[in-house]
């Protein structure tokens, strides 16, 4: 089955302690993205990579970090959480630039 | 990048067709249009795309204008699980079709038993 499975689903955790939150994708993609959700903002784009090695800022790069070391994981980091990254946020991948992207179930964070 | 303009809500009767507009005014020639919908706390999910012509699948119909500055989303027969967030997206493959997605507020769709 086609899945994209984020790691953890909910954490709670605190302002300035490092956290990773993991992506991995069975689909062999090449495209993966990280987006963040909030209420009124919609979708965000925060990083996204073409594949291997190659990572690209999105719309909202400040305070996360990608690394792409696989093809199959993406794992986001937030170096120093701060407040304003809590947020609900959704790995995708897609095949190319054009296909079908999949989404994982999302990661609800909050920082306090 | 072109932007997309949707209604903010909808609401349709279960059983029912819906039509789910979308006003891209500013398309390029290279532009797609895509859909997909967000299920309440889930992940969003692909729908349909097309270019030019219309298209149909399993899960719903996309009708294009023949100007290609508006589209529409049919959903033959609503059912209780279609109510969701639906986003109509342009993607270009040749200008950073992937990496340029703006995803715009949707339109929720309440469907009434």
């Amino acid at each position: 089955e086609a899945q994209v499975t984020q790691n953890p689903r909910y954490l709670i955790t605190v302002t300035g302690k490092k956290l990773t939150v993991t992506c991995s994708q069975n689909m062999n993609h090449e495209y993966m993205s990280w987006y963040r959700q909030d209420p009124g903002l919609g979708l965000r784009q925060i990083y996204y990579s073409m594949n291997v090695e190659v990572t690209d800022k999105g719309d909202v790069p400040e305070g996360y970090k990608v690394s792409r070391k696989e093809k199959r994981n993406f794992p986001l980091i937030l170096e120093s959480p701060s407040p304003n990254q809590t947020s609900l946020y959704f790995c995708a991948s897609s095949s190319n630039s054009l296909g079908t992207i999949y989404f994982g179930e999302g990661s609800w964070l909050t920082v306090v | 990048d072109a932007k997309t303009t949707q209604p903010n809500s909808m609401e349709s009767n279960e059983e029912e067709p819906v039509h789910l507009p979308c006003n891209h005014s500013t398309i390029s020639g290279t532009d797609y249009i895509h859909w997909y919908r967000q299920l309440p706390s889930q992940g969003p999910e692909y729908v349909i795309h097309g270019l030019t012509s219309n298209v149909n699948n399993r899960m719903a119909s996309l009708a294009i204008a023949e100007d290609r500055k508006s589209s529409t989303l049919i959903l033959h027969r609503a059912t209780l699980r279609d109510a969701a967030v639906y986003y109509c997206i342009l993607r270009d493959p040749f200008s950073g079709g992937y990496n340029k997605l703006i995803f715009g507020a949707g339109t929720r769709l309440a469907v009434h038993p």
